[in-house]
């Protein structure tokens, strides 16, 4: 089955710097990407995703990227605020009866 | 839509006794999956269900758990009886369908003593 790795565990940037977090994956066939942003004591909610036929996806300060043919894709986040702090899970899945897999989760401090 | 819908919030229970946690998903999903969230393990799916039948059960730990999917829009996960490790946060999620975006509820934090 799909698995999904997901670094670096934990990450802290400066406020204003730029974060990016990695995740690779091993079914070629997978081809839907979405990440997740956990606050603490707060549920998973889905920030960004992409899809396979598209490279790159872009939204205000956040972006993902693709590469299908190293399966890896890559969660940028510009500009970090503080509010920026919190867990961020990425995740891979294909079509047919097969769910989300996720990765372990990152981290993310930024510091004022 | 209120979204996804859990209940209780917070669970205490002695070891031993049943738990059960609910769940009403969003008007129209068709996908339901039950995770298992805790510090060492991280996001684990325990079971999903797809138009109301149980697709993969595989990640449920133990024939104490148990999933439920009565009508198209509610669910139970039942766990009988409790243990210590069964301590977690417990999240409902719903989509459209497997390969959709995932939409969580606020989870049920359960700790059993």
């Amino acid at each position: 089955g799909e698995n999904v790795e997901q670094h670096p565990s934990t990450l802290s940037v400066q406020e204003g710097d730029s974060a990016v977090i990695k995740c690779t994956y091993s079914d070629s066939a997978s081809n839907y990407f979405p990440w997740y942003k956990q606050e603490l004591g707060k549920r998973p909610q889905l920030i960004i995703d992409i899809r396979s036929n598209v490279g790159e996806k872009k939204d205000q300060r956040i972006a993902v990227t693709l590469n299908k043919t190293a399966k890896h894709f890559s969660l940028h986040i510009t500009e970090t605020q503080p509010e920026d702090s919190a867990v961020y899970f990425c995740a891979a899945s294909k079509a047919g009866n097969t769910p989300l897999v996720f990765g372990k989760g990152t981290r993310l401090s930024v510091i004022a | 839509d209120a979204g996804v819908i859990q209940s209780p919030r917070h669970e205490v229970t002695e070891m031993g006794q049943e738990v059960t946690l609910r769940c009403k998903l969003i008007s129209g999903h068709n996908s339901l999956f039950w995770y298992r969230q805790t510090m060492m393990r991280g996001l684990e799916l325990l079971i999903y269900f797809n138009n109301n039948v149980p697709i993969d059960d595989s990640g449920m730990p133990e024939d104490r758990f148990s999933a439920k999917m009565p009508n198209a829009s509610f669910s139970t996960l039942k766990i009988q009886p409790s243990e210590p490790r069964d301590s977690a946060v417990y999240f409902c999620a719903s989509s459209f369908s497997e390969n959709s975006p995932l939409h969580f509820g606020n989870g049920t934090r359960l700790t059993v003593t």
